[in-house]
């Protein structure tokens, strides 16, 4: 079966420090994987997703980068932390779309990140 | 602005039935999804409808798709408080690169004894 894992679960960084959030697939292969950011109270926003290794597309202009190293591995990266990044981060991931099939997207269990 | 809407709020007795209404602005989406979050939690799919369907219905969830109008709505009947979450729609269209889902914004409902 399945499975996704994200850590660290909560994070604590101060203003300016960096930041590597790792998030890994079992038991699929070739995935498409996401990165998500919800803000306190808001909804999802879409940050990156990756349709293979190496190939990341950015959603939004931002302090935040993404990476790709092996085929069910997914890294969320800054060099310098903002206060607005603070967020709850959901990694997720979804087989490749076949005609006539529903794919589900599978999401991770989130890492609480707090910028102080 | 989103191009999925949701309600930002909603309060039930427990028993009653809730519903949660969703609007989406793009006509080729073909799957529309329903997702729960539970607090501190990831999103889990409760239920999904391909456009060309009207309703469906999964034990006490049914979903009702009025392509027309672009609104999606669940009902949960008889709530109980273990359905207190956000809940969350989402869209997949037709050519969406990397097979994205767009989100709404959720929908957190609250569930009284």
């Amino acid at each position: 079966s399945q499975t996704i894992h994200q850590w660290p679960a909560t994070l604590v960084q101060p203003v300016g420090s960096p930041l590597s959030l790792e998030c890994t697939v079992e038991g699929t292969s070739n995935p498409n994987l996401y990165w998500y950011r919800q803000a306190a109270g808001r909804g999802l926003q879409l940050l990156f997703y990756s349709v293979g290794i190496g190939q990341i597309s950015s959603e939004v202009p931002q302090n935040l980068s993404a990476s790709r190293p092996q085929d069910r591995q997914f890294i969320l990266s800054s060099k310098k932390l903002l206060l607005s990044d603070s967020g709850f981060y959901l990694c997720a991931w979804r087989e490749k779309q076949s005609p006539g099939q529903i794919y589900e997207q599978y999401f991770g269990p989130g890492t609480r990140l707090t910028v102080t | 602005g989103e191009d999925v809407e949701q309600s930002l709020f909603l309060s039930v007795r427990e028993g009653d039935s809730s519903v949660i209404n969703c609007t989406y602005t793009d006509s080729s989406s073909t799957y529309l999804y329903w997702y729960k979050q539970e607090p501190g939690a990831g999103l889990q799919l409760l239920t999904y409808i391909f456009s060309n369907m009207d309703m469906k219905q999964d034990q006490r969830l049914t979903v009702l798709l009025n392509k027309k109008d672009k609104h999606l709505s669940l009902r949960i009947a008889d709530t109980q408080t273990g359905d207190s979450a956000i809940y969350f729609c989402a869209e997949k269209r037709t050519k969406a690169a990397g097979n994205k889902l767009t989100f709404g914004g959720g929908t957190r409902v609250l569930v009284k004894p």
